[in-house]
């Protein structure tokens, strides 16, 4: 969905590197989301917010964090990257509905 | 802790066959959710069901939630290749902030 963007697309690092990776979103939505896919487990949720100062750990939280600098921008930090970080990382936003709309993704790969 | 069971996880069909994928929840769901992710892309909303015993279609997908909220389907009638990716299943339930999301069946249809 154009209306959320993720940067960057692709992302190669190195173990014990910081990474930051970037969402926006258009569509004027309170809700952002973090997710991370790998093949065989789905969509996990790393960390979500509901208002620029409510922000909650999901079910994978550790080893990131994250910073909602605006209604538009939240962002996801490997504070150091790991090997088993590797995977396809998805910001979604959402409104009241639950309804969420999901960013191209970021692939990235810690080596 | 709320869980969604989605079953099969893969599935394999010839063009014209019907495909059905199903959802079932551990506890009682607000809502329920269905998105397609084509491979390679980001999941994308299909449609969101609400009341208990809800039919809804789009063409040629059915989508329903069982009498109790706790399970819901996806039926596909006559497939084709357009319909290959990983369908996953959404739900909240409760007082659950955030969405709970199966672990999605992957759709291949052969031509």
């Amino acid at each position: 969905d154009a209306d959320v963007t993720q940067t960057p697309r692709n992302r190669i690092t190195k173990t014990g590197k910081r990474i930051m990776l970037e969402c926006s979103q258009t569509k004027g939505h309170d809700r952002m989301y973090w997710y991370r896919q790998d093949p065989g487990l789905g969509l996990r949720l790393i960390y979500y917010s509901f208002d620029v100062k409510d922000i909650n750990k999901g079910e994978i939280s550790d080893g990131y964090s994250v910073s909602r600098q605006a209604q538009a921008k939240f962002s996801l930090s490997l504070e150091s990257a790991i090997p088993n970080q590797t995977a396809l990382y998805f910001c979604a936003t959402g409104g009241l509905t639950d309804t969420q709309y999901f960013g191209p993704g970021t692939r990235l790969t810690v080596l | 802790g709320q869980q969604v069971m989605q079953i099969p996880q893969y599935q394999h069909v010839q063009e014209g066959e019907d495909f059905t994928t199903y959802c079932n929840s551990s506890t009682t769901l607000s809502n329920i959710q269905w998105y397609k992710q084509r491979p390679g892309g980001h999941p994308v909303f299909l449609i969101q069901l609400v009341k208990s015993g809800e039919v809804k279609k789009q063409k040629r997908l059915t989508f329903q939630f069982g009498e109790a909220k706790k399970n819901s389907s996806l039926h596909i009638t006559a497939t084709q290749t357009t319909d290959v990716g990983t369908y996953f299943c959404a739900g909240r339930g409760g007082n659950n902030r955030k969405l709970i999301w199966g672990l999605g069946t992957s759709l291949a249809v052969n031509p």
